[in-house]
């Protein structure tokens, strides 16, 4: 597609719930990132995937929080027990490739409430 | 990655430039220079990087000091579609690299 889609667009959510947040990146981007933005925060970083190699999940807040990246196209991102700290945007970029020549482009996000 | 440091908050008059600053002195000799911007409720937005040329596109100018431990965004024309949050970041050019570290930046309003 032109852009990063994400779904859903909104998301609410019965703390202890699981929950699966979808990015589907631009196509031949080989590089997809995931991060939280939680309100008047800035952007905090989740998780990254480059071509077939392995993620780098420095980021995850804990092992609650998992993404997979099948075919190194389409990404989800899986929050398990969902807790209220987790009520957040959940924003996806990709770029061409994990190098400085190329900016990311983001999606319009994913708002998850738990309440 | 270098960090950076930019005022929380600006005023620009619309139809002026807008000139937003960001220090960077720890930068490193093969640390680009990004520029993005968050219009409220969407995600971040690309806008102009370099590394030590002065870059200039349809969106914005970018000049970087000579020690490049400084750089300045341009807007020449700012309009209250500009009104956003503006994140100066730096990032080691290499493919590889894990992610963009994206502080508080600056809020720039602008002001009809």
């Amino acid at each position: 597609g032109a852009g990063v889609s994400q779904s859903p667009s909104n998301k609410v959510t019965e703390k202890g719930k699981d929950v699966e947040l979808r990015c589907d990146p631009i196509s031949g981007h080989t590089a997809l990132y995931w991060y939280r933005q939680s309100l008047g925060q800035g952007l905090e970083f989740l998780i990254y995937f480059q071509g077939n190699s392995a993620p780098d999940k420095s980021g995850l807040p804990s092992d609650r929080f998992s993404a997979e990246r099948t075919g190194g196209s389409v990404s989800t991102l899986t929050i398990q027990r969902t807790q209220q700290e987790d009520s957040a945007v959940y924003l996806c970029a990709s770029s061409l490739t994990g190098g400085a020549g190329y900016g990311y482009t983001f999606g319009s996000g994913t708002r998850l409430t738990v309440v | 990655d270098a960090k950076t440091t930019q005022p929380p908050s600006m005023d620009c008059a619309e139809g002026r430039a807008a000139n937003l600053p960001c220090n960077h002195s720890t930068i490193s000799g093969n640390e680009y220079v990004y520029w993005y911007r968050q219009i409220h409720s969407q995600g971040p937005q690309y806008i102009i990087h370099g590394l030590k040329n002065n870059e200039t596109n349809e969106m914005a100018s970018l000049i970087i000091t000579e020690d490049r431990k400084s750089s300045t965004l341009i807007l020449p024309h700012a309009t209250l579609r500009d009104t956003a949050v503006y994140y100066c970041i730096v990032r080691v050019g290499q493919t590889g690299a894990n992610n963009l570290f994206f502080g508080t930046g600056t809020r720039l309003t602008v002001i009809p």
